[in-house]
């Protein structure tokens, strides 16, 4: 079966850094995205990795690999606002987004 | 670019009426839409697929005859909720998927969300 698995949640300090991992199971793998999702909101993007390795992007890095099947969100100098879910969803051989619950990350001032 | 919009953004209706909730592509053409089902606390739940022209794919244990989906041009699908009941008050959330507008790099697909829809039917 498919499975995705997050932290249900975590507490950090704001201007601290963390780091929100995540593994999968999938039936096949085009690439693995990362979601935030502010409580009463929809889903905005982070990041997409589809090869082995680091991508930074601001604040915010995503590493993949794929042969461990295993992925991380870095957060960088925390701001309050970065209070949300984060969900990670690998993308299946059909091209579908496999949605795990996500982890809420709360921070503290 | 790629703004899904969706509305209403919030509705009150009573048992037994239905509710229509729309979603919209607005700067592009999506060759599919889903719609999700989201209770509080709780992951993303893939209610359906659909493709424009076409029958919506269902995920198992989503009642078709309950929730009908018109996806009736490369910019707009509905969902229709019929003979709502309490337990179907939740957040609806839809995304647009557009194939290689190049916004997320490497991506074969791209997914876009509107804002949502928080249904509550008493």
């Amino acid at each position: 079966g498919q499975n995705i698995d997050q932290p249900t949640e975590m507490t950090a300090t704001e201007g601290a850094i963390v780091q929100i991992n995540c593994t999968y199971q999938t039936s096949g793998f085009n690439g693995l995205f990362w979601y935030q999702q502010h409580a009463g909101e929809a889903p905005t993007f982070l990041s997409y990795n589809v090869l082995d390795g680091l991508e930074e992007k601001g604040r915010f890095s995503s590493f993949l690999s794929r042969s461990k099947g295993y992925s991380y969100l870095l957060l960088k100098e925390l701001q309050m606002k970065d209070s949300a879910s984060y969900l990670c969803a690998p993308m299946d051989s059909n091209y579908q987004l496999i949605w795990g619950a996500g982890t809420k990350l709360i921070i503290k001032p | 670019g790629a703004v899904v919009s969706q509305h209403p953004s919030w509705v009150i209706c009573k048992s037994g009426t239905s509710v229509k909730i729309e979603c919209r592509s607005l700067d592009f053409q999506a060759t599919t839409m889903f719609w999700y089902r989201q209770f509080p606390k709780q992951s993303l739940m893939l209610m359906a697929t659909s493709n424009e022209g076409s029958k919506a794919t269902y995920e198992q244990g989503v009642e078709k005859d309950k929730f009908l989906i018109n996806h009736a041009s490369l910019t707009l699908s509905t969902l229709t909720v019929t003979s709502a009941h309490p337990e179907d008050s939740s957040f609806y959330i839809c995304s647009a998927e557009s194939g290689g507008t190049g916004l997320i790099a490497g991506a074969p697909y791209e997914q876009y969300f509107g804002p949502g829809t928080r249904l509550t039917v008493t």
